[in-house]
């Protein structure tokens, strides 16, 4: 099975700031078509997940721009360029390449 | 697409659970549906899914003869049934069109 792991688990962000979250791979997640098949959720609290972004940088409907995806291959990254309060809850990113699909752990971002 | 998914259940160890998802806004035959639970210990999991364009059913390993996915067309509602519960069973259960769109969950305990 494909191995997801993400840094940190826990970001306090002061409204206003950037925030970066890792995800990392245990195995590459290029699919021969040249797209990446990683997928960023959002748990807000007492909600149910929410697509954030597919194929690691492509945003859903809705999803404002200040919130980006990047990466290839093991290493992506999903960044938010001023963190306002309604984007607390547990970020998970997860890969779509390969069953079983994994997810990793989370990352909580609070707001500090 | 809108998911509404049943109710809560309990269940003794041993015993199996049936849960339903029903979809709206969409038909089930135009979505590729998949089952998803999380627990705090082990977090997300992909329990599995059916590919829409093939018809196959791809279960995790883990589950492996006692999880059953099906479907009524009729009725544009999904089914997942676990079987041989045990306490580890005890999760939240969601029914996740094309991996986009989560349900509310369905929270399965199991307990004797």
């Amino acid at each position: 099975d494909i191995v997801m792991t993400q840094s940190p688990l826990s970001l306090p962000v002061t409204p206003g700031e950037p925030a970066s979250i890792s995800c990392r791979s245990s195995q590459s997640l290029v699919q021969s078509n040249g797209d990446n098949y990683l997928d960023w959720f959002l748990q807000k609290p007492g909600q149910s997940p929410q697509l954030l972004i597919y194929a690691g940088s492509n945003r859903t409907s809705g999803v404002p721009d200040r919130i980006s995806g990047s990466g290839s291959g093991t290493d992506f990254t999903l960044k938010i360029s001023r963190v306002e309060a309604g984007d607390v809850g547990v970020y998970y990113c997860m890969q779509a390449l390969q069953t079983p699909f994994t997810f990793g752990p989370g990352t909580k971002l609070e707001i500090q | 697409v809108q998911v509404v998914q049943s109710g809560a259940e309990v269940k003794k160890p041993g015993a199996s659970v049936k849960v339903s998802c029903k979809l709206s806004g969409y038909t089930l035959t135009e979505l590729s549906m998949h089952w998803v639970r999380h627990t705090p210990a082990k977090g997300f999991e992909w329990m599995g899914g059916l590919d829409r364009e093939d018809g196959e059913i791809i279960y995790a390993q883990k589950f492996q003869g006692r999880f059953v996915m099906t479907e009524d067309t009729s009725t544009d509602t999904a089914y997942m049934e676990l079987s041989s519960l045990t306490s580890e069973d005890t999760a939240l259960y969601y029914c996740v069109p094309d991996l986009i769109v989560w349900g509310l969950g369905t929270l399965v305990t199991v307990s004797s």
